[in-house]
């Protein structure tokens, strides 16, 4: 069965810091992968997907950036964390629909508390 | 204009109760409705989805989609305090695939006491 792991769980950084969350999927091959930030009162917002090894596709321009080293690690960094990038971060997979409809389904990960102080 | 609007509660029923949660969408061109549950510090998993119009009937859950005048609901009869969590609903368009196209609700919390 496959399993999607994202860690830390909870992750307190000064202003300014680097910063490097990770995530791992396992039991399937080339997944599509996602980095979420939910913020209360605003939903669920992409952040990055990756559609294979290398491919990083950027849905808002900030102060992080995403990279997929192997094809099933998806790794979201920033070189100096801002204020404004505390949030709750989730990872995600899914599996393309080949057949013209549309992916519904997406299983995501345990989430990363960040609080930049 | 917000392309899916969702009432972000709280909301607090008595155990036993018809619960319905319910999300507007603006562009008609959606066609995948999805609904998720979180529950508090995780990820969100899915519940269930419907295409097109229509009902959907997954035990205590049913999922109602009314294309014509752009609103989803989700009705949980005989609620249970594990219920509690926050329901997103989520949209995509049919055709284009990849769920980097889902848009999400900002979800609602729902509280069951017991």
């Amino acid at each position: 069965s496959q399993t999607i792991h994202q860690w830390p769980a909870t992750l307190v950084q000064p202003v300014g810091s680097p910063l490097s969350l990770e995530c791992t999927v396992e039991g399937t091959s080339n997944p599509n992968l996602y980095w979420y930030r939910q913020a209360a009162g605003r939903g669920l917002q992409l952040l990055f997907y990756s559609v294979g090894i290398g491919q990083i596709s950027s849905e808002v321009p900030q102060n992080l950036s995403a990279s997929r080293p192997q094809d099933r690690q998806f790794i979201l960094s920033s070189k100096k964390l801002l204020l404004s990038d505390s949030g709750f971060y989730l990872c995600a997979w899914s599996v393309s629909d080949r057949t013209g409809g549309a992916t519904t389904e997406a299983f995501f990960g345990q989430g990363t508390r960040l609080t930049v102080v | 204009q917000k392309e899916v609007e969702q009432d972000p509660g709280p909301l607090s029923v008595p155990e036993g109760a018809i619960v319905s949660l319910n999300c507007t969408y603006s562009n008609s061109a959606f066609q995948y409705f999805m609904w998720y549950r979180q529950y508090s510090r995780k990820g969100p998993e899915l519940l269930m989805y419907t295409y097109s119009s229509g009902n959907k009937e997954d035990g205590r859950f049913t999922a109602q989609v009314d294309k014509s005048s752009k609103y989803i609901s989700l009705f949980i009869r005989d609620s249970q305090p594990s219920d509690s969590a926050t329901y997103l609903c989520a949209v995509n368009p049919h055709g284009l695939g990849g769920y980097e196209k889902v848009t999400f609700g900002t979800g609602t919390k729902l509280q069951v006491i017991p």
